[in-house]
């Protein structure tokens, strides 16, 4: 069966310090892989996703990155956080065709202060 | 970008059905989704339905698709106090989520 996972499940990082968050994905190959976030209150807004390794679409102009370096791995980076960066990160997987539903991890609570 | 709107909040009692609306404007959208989110937690598929099929039902939930309206309506039947949760829905184009209804329950 499938799993992911996501670390940290919190996070508290002062302003200006940088951010890594990983998502792993057991049990499937070739994932379609997304980052999300959701601001305190709000709904999920998604940041970037991946179709494959090295291949990363950004949805919104922000202050944060994403890379894949491995088929089943998805790193969410920032080299100096804002405090508008803190919210509930989310990482989703998905099969590359079919009914597309996605899976979701965990999540990380990050807050910046 | 996307347009995926909900209303933020429903309250219903115990026992009565609760009725959760989202509007979307892609019509390209194969597949539409609704999940639930439980406090602190990720995004659980409760059901999805495929764009040529008005109505699917799957024991409480029943979802509803006006394809001409780019409506979607999710109705559980006998709400119970558990279901309290945020609701999204979701169209597959690119993964675009709603606002989330929260959904309280009063016992």
């Amino acid at each position: 069966s499938q799993t992911i996972h996501q670390w940290p499940a919190t996070l508290v990082q002062p302003v200006g310090s940088p951010l890594s968050l990983e998502c792993t994905v057991e049990g499937t190959s070739n994932p379609n892989l997304y980052w999300y976030r959701q601001a305190a209150g709000r709904g999920l807004q998604l940041l970037f996703y991946s179709v494959g390794i090295g291949q990363i679409s950004s949805e919104v102009p922000q202050n944060l990155s994403a890379s894949r370096p491995q088929d089943r791995q998805f790193i969410l980076s920032s080299k100096k956080l804002l405090l508008s960066d803190s919210g509930f990160y989310l990482c989703a997987w998905s099969l590359e065709r079919g009914v597309y539903e996605q899976y979701f991890g965990p999540g990380t609570r990050l807050t910046v202060t | 970008g996307e347009d995926v709107e909900q209303s933020l909040f429903l309250s219903v009692r115990e026992g009565d059905s609760s009725v959760i609306n989202c509007t979307y404007t892609d019509s390209s959208s194969t597949y539409l989704y609704w999940y639930k989110q439980e406090p602190g937690a990720g995004l659980q598929l409760l059901t999805y339905i495929f764009s040529n099929m008005d109505m699917k039902q799957d024991q409480r939930l029943t979802v509803l698709l006006n394809k001409k309206d780019k409506h979607l309506s999710l109705r559980i039947a006998d709400t119970q106090t558990g279901d309290s949760a945020i609701y999204f829905c979701a169209a597959n184009n690119k993964f675009y989520f709603g606002s989330g209804t929260k959904l309280n329950v009063k016992p």
